[in-house]
């Protein structure tokens, strides 16, 4: 199952709302996970279920869709959040990963 | 507190054989399954295998299929990927990944770096 995200990078400010989007090359019913991943760290689980909160995870990040059209949203944009975003289709073997959105500082 | 800590990285000619091993702690191992994900330089994620917490299933990406081999040793808390005939393609940090019973990575360790290079 291929998963394409998009868009590959974006630049926001600090405050805005990102979305990102992920469609997967068949059906995979609720079965996506999302992960953010700062440079030179390993990934950290965000979001399971295609809406699930990760605990620990602040309420700014949601997570929406089913079959095959996913989306992250980031509510409102914070330093930390500057980061790499992957998701992933937890459906059927071979696992997975959308090829990442990198979010940068405009 | 879960912990996953990786080593046996390191340079490698092409052809040659490396094995990678994780030690777990912090939780009922042989509860869980658990892959190995690859970053090469600069690329996105690449899932590379899994094991069941019993040790009797796997599953291979396609690009690894035959080359590698992983296993567990539950009494140790320990997994391996035995990596075989590896190509400068392989080269990549190496991560192992706790999964959840859904084939979510809930926890992961810092990683290895593998590099195959002449």
């Amino acid at each position: 199952i291929q998963l394409t995200q998009s868009p590959s990078s974006l630049s926001a400010s600090v405050g805005d709302r990102v979305t990102i989007t992920c469609r997967a090359s068949q059906g995979i019913s609720s079965y996506l996970a999302w992960y953010q991943q700062k440079p030179g760290k390993a990934p950290k689980l965000l979001i399971y279920a295609a809406s699930t909160l990760q605990s620990g995870v602040p309420s700014r990040f949601s997570g929406s869709g089913s079959g095959t059209d996913f989306t992250l949203t980031i509510s409102s944009l914070q330093p930390e959040d500057f980061a790499a975003y992957y998701c992933q289709q937890l459906y059927s073997y071979p696992l997975t990963f959308g090829g990442g959105t990198k979010v940068e500082i405009k | 507190e879960v912990h996953l800590l990786e080593s046996g990285g390191g340079l490698v000619q092409p052809g040659g054989s490396l094995r990678l091993s994780c030690a777990a702690s912090g939780f009922t191992f042989s509860n869980y399954a658990l892959s190995w994900v690859r970053q090469a330089p600069g690329k996105g994620l690449e899932w590379v295998s899994a094991i069941s917490g019993s040790g009797g299933t796997t599953h291979y990406a396609d690009s690894v299929k035959g080359r590698f081999t992983i296993s567990r040793d539950n009494s140790k808390n320990m997994v391996y990927l035995q990596m075989n005939s590896l190509r400068a393609e392989d080269t990549a940090v190496y991560y192992c990944a706790k999964q959840t019973n859904q084939a979510i990575f809930d926890y992961w360790g810092q990683g290895t770096l593998v590099t195959v290079s002449s």
